[in-house]
């Protein structure tokens, strides 16, 4: 069964904390992306790489970078935890050319 | 940039009713457009997708998704909701370069 896996499902972190949010693809696939859900906003696009070693801001790249250098990771960094940083966070790839995403299970993370 | 619009937050749909989810979108060229359903605590599954062709296009768990061009839609449809279809649900729009991008989600609760 083809995967991705976010290495936490739950984090509680404090204010002023780096951050670093994993995921893992055994897919193949060129295309990795990290989400942020909240209720009522729906999934908002932080960032994306299409590469390794290549990546794109989003929509809501503030307080966020990302690091991929293996195809099948894909990290999500944040570099001084604020409580406004509290959220759903969603990994996914996919093949490109505008194919479906595939996602992983979330990681809850919360900021104190 | 391309959006997604859904326009009802919440719906409360009799078990065995028909439903209809709405999803209306902005893109310049034919559009890429995805429906997911994310149950509680749970990423994201793909119920259905459009590319090209058909614009009636049959999903996952009965539900099936008709794109119309003139009214730049792409709603949702199931003839008979299961109480198991509670869960929120999504619409998303490929925007070339980039990422799927999202709208904010439906939230459909089924009574019994």
């Amino acid at each position: 069964d083809v995967k991705v896996t976010q290495s936490s499902r739950y984090l509680v972190k404090r204010t002023g904390e780096k951050v670093f949010l994993e995921c893992v693809q055994d897919m193949d696939h060129e295309n990795m992306f990290w989400y942020r859900q909240d209720p009522g906003l729906g999934l908002r696009l932080i960032y994306f790489s299409y590469d390794v070693k290549m990546k794109e801001k989003g929509d809501i790249p503030e307080g966020y970078s990302v690091s991929r250098e293996k195809k099948e990771r894909f990290s999500l960094i944040l570099e001084s935890a604020s409580t406004n940083q509290t959220s759903m966070y969603l990994c996914a790839n996919s093949r490109g050319g505008g194919t479906e995403a595939f996602f992983g299970q979330g990681t809850r993370l919360t900021v104190v | 940039a391309q959006s997604v619009t859904q326009p009802d937050i919440h719906i409360t749909v009799s078990e065995g009713a028909s439903l209809e989810l709405r999803c209306n979108y902005s893109y310049g060229a034919t559009p890429y457009l995805f429906w997911y359903v994310q149950s509680p605590g749970q990423g994201l599954q793909l119920l259905l997708k459009y590319f090209s062709g058909d614009t009636l296009v049959q999903g996952i768990k009965g539900f099936e998704a008709e794109f119309k061009r003139s009214q730049s839609s792409f709603n949702l449809r199931k003839p008979s909701v299961h109480w198991s279809d509670a869960a929120e649900y999504f619409c998303a729009v490929f925007q070339a370069g980039t990422a799927l991008i999202f709208g904010k989600g439906t939230t459909l609760s089924v009574s019994s």
